[in-house]
Parts: C-alpha cells; sequence; structure tokens
C-alpha cells in the first residue's frame, strides 16, 4: 500500500466549476500538507501549505485537512482554463526528515 | 519569493556520454537539495537527498555511480547522468528546501538520450 494515494484522474470539469482533488494517507506521522500545481513539462508550483486540521483558503483556492481520517483535500472555485494541469498533494512529518512524500497527481482539464 | 533557476530546460545527448544538470537557489540559501525524476504520467521520485558540503543520500535502486550528485555550495547542487542510455531518459527536477516547509522546484530538464 503506498503511503499517499491520490485519484490520478483524468478529471474534466466546465469552466466555472467547483472542483474536489482528494489525498488519503496512512502515515500518521505526516504533520505538513501541501498542493502543487504542474503544468505539462514544467515544475511542480507550490498552490497551498497547511499544518494543522481544518481549512485554508487563499483566492479561490481551499486546503482542508482531516488528520483524525487521514484525508486531505484541495477546492477550487470558479475554475477557469488556465487552472488545467496536474495536482500533486504532498506531504511530510516534523523533525529532521526532510523529504516530501508525492501522491501520484491528478491530472485536470477546465473545458472553456 | 524564492526561486529555483535549473538548467538546461532541455538536453538531447547521445548513448554513453555524460550530461551535467544544474539546479541554483537564486534568492536563498539551499541547505537541503532534491533531485526527482519523472516519467509521464506520473508522480515524482526521489532519486537522492544532497546536503551543502557532505555527500548525497540515495534512495534505494538509485545508482550512485550513474547518478552523480555535487552540493558544493548553499546556491548549487549537479547532478550529472555518466554514460547515459535510452533508459535514462526523463524529465529530471530539483528542488531546493530552506527551512521547515519551504519547498520550491526548479522548472525541470527533459533528457532524451538517442
Amino acid at each position: 500500500q503506498k503511503e499517499v494515494e491520490q485519484d490520478p484522474g483524468p478529471l474534466s470539469v466546465p469552466e466555472g466549476a467547483i472542483v474536489s482533488l482528494n489525498c488519503t494517507y496512512s502515515n500518521s506521522a505526516f504533520q505538513y500538507f501541501m498542493w502543487y500545481r504542474q503544468y505539462s513539462r514544467k515544475g511542480p508550483e507550490l498552490l497551498m501549505y497547511t499544518y494543522s486540521s481544518g481549512n485554508k483558503e487563499d483566492g479561490r483556492f481551499t486546503a482542508q485537512v482531516d488528520k483524525s481520517s487521514k484525508y486531505i483535500s484541495l477546492f477550487i472555485r470558479d475554475s477557469q482554463p488556465s487552472d488545467s494541469a496536474t495536482y500533486l498533494c504532498a506531504m511530510k512529518g516534523s523533525g529532521s526528515a526532510r523529504q516530501l512524500t508525492f501522491g501520484s497527481g491528478t491530472q485536470l482539464t477546465v473545458l472553456p | 519569493g524564492a526561486v529555483v533557476s535549473q538548467h538546461p530546460s532541455r538536453v538531447i545527448c547521445k548513448s554513453g556520454t555524460s550530461v551535467k544538470i544544474e539546479c541554483r537557489s537564486l534568492d536563498f540559501q539551499a541547505t537541503t537539495m532534491f533531485w526527482y525524476r519523472q516519467f509521464p504520467k506520473q508522480s515524482l521520485m526521489l532519486m537522492a537527498t544532497s546536503n551543502e558540503g557532505s555527500k548525497a543520500t540515495y534512495e534505494q535502486g538509485v545508482e550512485k555511480d550513474k547518478f552523480l550528485i555535487n552540493h558544493a555550495s548553499l546556491t548549487l547542487s549537479t547532478l550529472t547522468v555518466t554514460s547515459a542510455h535510452p533508459e535514462d531518459s526523463s524529465f529530471y527536477i530539483c528542488s531546493a528546501s530552506s527551512g521547515t516547509y519551504g519547498y520550491t522546484f526548479g522548472s525541470g530538464t527533459r533528457l532524451t538520450v538517442v
């Protein structure tokens, strides 16, 4: 079983739709949770970073963490064609370990 | 914000030759750098972790003699693919860390070995 599970999609939605992207994890040591967006043939860029359970909002993006269920989500409101990309969840534990553990990524297409 | 510059963005080389990929943190000191490999439509696979001034730590299954990593300064890390073969063709991405959660990725290098 992978430490982080993410539905690879592909996910296709019409412009303006609300998108929900999810990851589950099995390692209770994970304390920091991130969402990255990766356009084709580019490096990932950080969208959201969260530490505690609950919601964090930034513009059209909301990150949600439920540590009790080991479940994290990213919501995109009013989705735009420019949101079309692969979204990767990533997480890490506390302490000296620094490497991130990534989900497999969800490919999203927002249709105009 | 933090910027990581990765070069080249694309390289084609002949089988048997070596290729060097550079990763520079432009406006911060990167105490740790990570090198990833990504196959089409797959997630990032960590290859190695390097701390400035020390030897890199390679993940299981990654040949350290084939993928040479040098992290000589706080702003520069290099990955050299030695004696490259077609199966080494992939997308390589570096990431620099400067704190608890500050991970900034380079734009990636697409390596094609012919």
